[in-house]
């Protein structure tokens, strides 16, 4: 167990939709960092928050957005869903910014349908 | 895209045997690079990391080597187990433009 959470587990939805996916990070860790991992594309780095700051961003559509809230869990919201989202969504967390350890979460697998 | 995962490679050796996973990175302003593994279901984890001030860097049972001038990374497992069968991922990153980018993975099978 990484110390870090992810809900939900599974989502599965329709397109067109917008969702949200949530993550704790791990207790004192001030970075949060979304990836995408679906087959065709292997891993890819979406966006990081900084102690509630867009520290680096990544390969992240418009259509996505995240942010990091006071108590330092982060969401991902991802909105007029395609087929092509469909893919496992992970939340990793490090103690600093760019070095270091990251813990990741379980992931999200989100499916549209 | 910066990953490309159209085509895992993969490795089988057997168990007890040493194993050498490769990776050339992208970027060579890139400076802190990282093993990471995934086993089935799970969120990757970290091995090891090295830092481009060093060429070596060795951990329980695994070492990383960096050649810097041909933009080569290598992870070497000693005496493979069961339990190292996963997709192992090399991640490389750099103070200069924070994204993380990951190489496509190699899967290691391990044969009891």
């Amino acid at each position: 167990d990484s110390g870090v959470t992810q809900t939900p587990k599974h989502l599965i939805t329709a397109t067109g939709q917008r969702v949200t996916l949530r993550c704790s990070p791990r207790s004192g860790d001030l970075s949060v960092y979304w990836y995408q991992q679906s087959l065709d594309q292997g891993l890819q780095f979406l966006i990081q928050y900084y102690n509630g700051e867009e520290r680096a961003k990544g390969n992240i559509l418009e259509r996505f957005s995240a942010q990091q809230f006071p108590d330092l869990h982060s969401e991902l919201n991802l909105s007029s869903l395609e087929l092509g989202d469909s893919a496992l969504y992970f939340c990793a967390s490090s103690a600093l910014s760019g070095y270091g350890e990251q813990f990741f979460g379980p992931g999200t697998r989100l499916t549209v349908l | 895209g910066e990953s490309v995962g159209l085509h895992l490679p993969t490795l089988s050796v057997q168990e007890g045997d040493n194993s050498i996973i490769n990776c050339a990175y992208s970027n060579s302003a890139s400076d802190y690079f990282i093993w990471y593994k995934q086993e089935s279901g799970k969120g990757p984890q970290f091995i090891i990391d090295i830092r481009s001030n060093m060429d070596k860097r060795q951990g329980q049972r695994v070492t990383v080597l960096l050649n810097k001038t041909v933009k080569h990374l290598s992870l070497q497992i000693a005496a493979t187990q069961p339990g190292d069968s996963a997709v192992y991922f090399c991640a490389e990153t750099s103070t200069s433009y924070d994204k993380v980018i990951f190489g496509p993975g190699t899967s290691l099978s391990v044969i009891p």
